[in-house]
């Protein structure tokens, strides 16, 4: 088993609409957890981190993660085109090393 | 500050020959990691180091991969002798906390 899943999709939406992207991982010791972006042809980065359980709002975009059924969720409200990118959740391990899920490629159609 | 830097952006190469990839990372950081990302495979951490100094590299694939960091502003990623399978994007990022990656090095082995 994978430490963190996460659907490929592709994911396509219209613009505006809400978007939900999810992972699971299997690891309870996990505490911080990330959302990453990247957009075609360049490197990941970050958009948003979690500690523990809870909610963490960030404009359109709110990060969630439930740890007692190991589920991390990014909600991105009034979807824009300018959206469209794979998605990537990772967990931190140890002291610095992160462990990616597969990435969910994302489009917004105008 | 500049981000992270990696050269080449592109590379191309035949089967067998050496390659070597460069970082420049954050400066400041102390962590720096290297990170493979296929489309079978998603993104991998191939090694990290902090202050310099190896701490993990139980994801680079086989001894034909090593990766030196001789000073806390440069790293490079060496291939040798390469082949079709190693084709893949290299990302570079450092840190710590939330990691901030470089644009990627495209390499392609035929």
């Amino acid at each position: 088993q994978k430490e963190v899943e996460q659907d490929p999709g592709p994911l396509s939406v219209p613009e505006g609409a809400i978007v939900s992207l999810n992972c699971t991982y299997s690891n309870s010791a996990f505490q911080y957890f990330m959302w990453y972006r990247q957009y075609s042809r360049k490197g990941p980065e970050l958009l948003m981190y979690t500690y523990s359980s809870g909610n963490k709002e960030d404009g359109r975009f709110t990060a969630q993660v439930d740890k007692s059924s190991k589920y991390i969720s990014l909600f991105i409200r009034d979807s824009q085109p300018s959206d469209s990118a794979t998605y990537l959740c990772a967990v931190i391990q140890g002291a610095q090393k992160l462990v990616f899920g597969q990435g969910t490629r994302l489009t917004i159609n105008p | 500050d500049a981000g992270v830097i990696q050269s080449p952006r592109h590379e191309v190469t035949e089967m067998g020959q050496e390659v070597t990839l460069r970082c420049k990372p954050i400066s400041g950081h102390d962590y720096l990691f290297w990170y493979r990302q296929t489309m079978m495979r998603g993104l991998e951490l191939l090694i990290y180091f902090n202050n310099n100094v190896p701490i993990d590299d139980s994801g680079m694939p086989e001894d034909r991969f090593s990766a030196k960091m001789p000073n806390a502003s440069f790293s490079t990623l060496k291939i040798q002798p390469s082949e079709p399978r190693d084709s893949a994007v290299y990302f570079c990022a450092s840190g710590p906390g939330a990691q901030t990656f470089g644009s990627g090095t495209r390499l392609t082995v035929v």
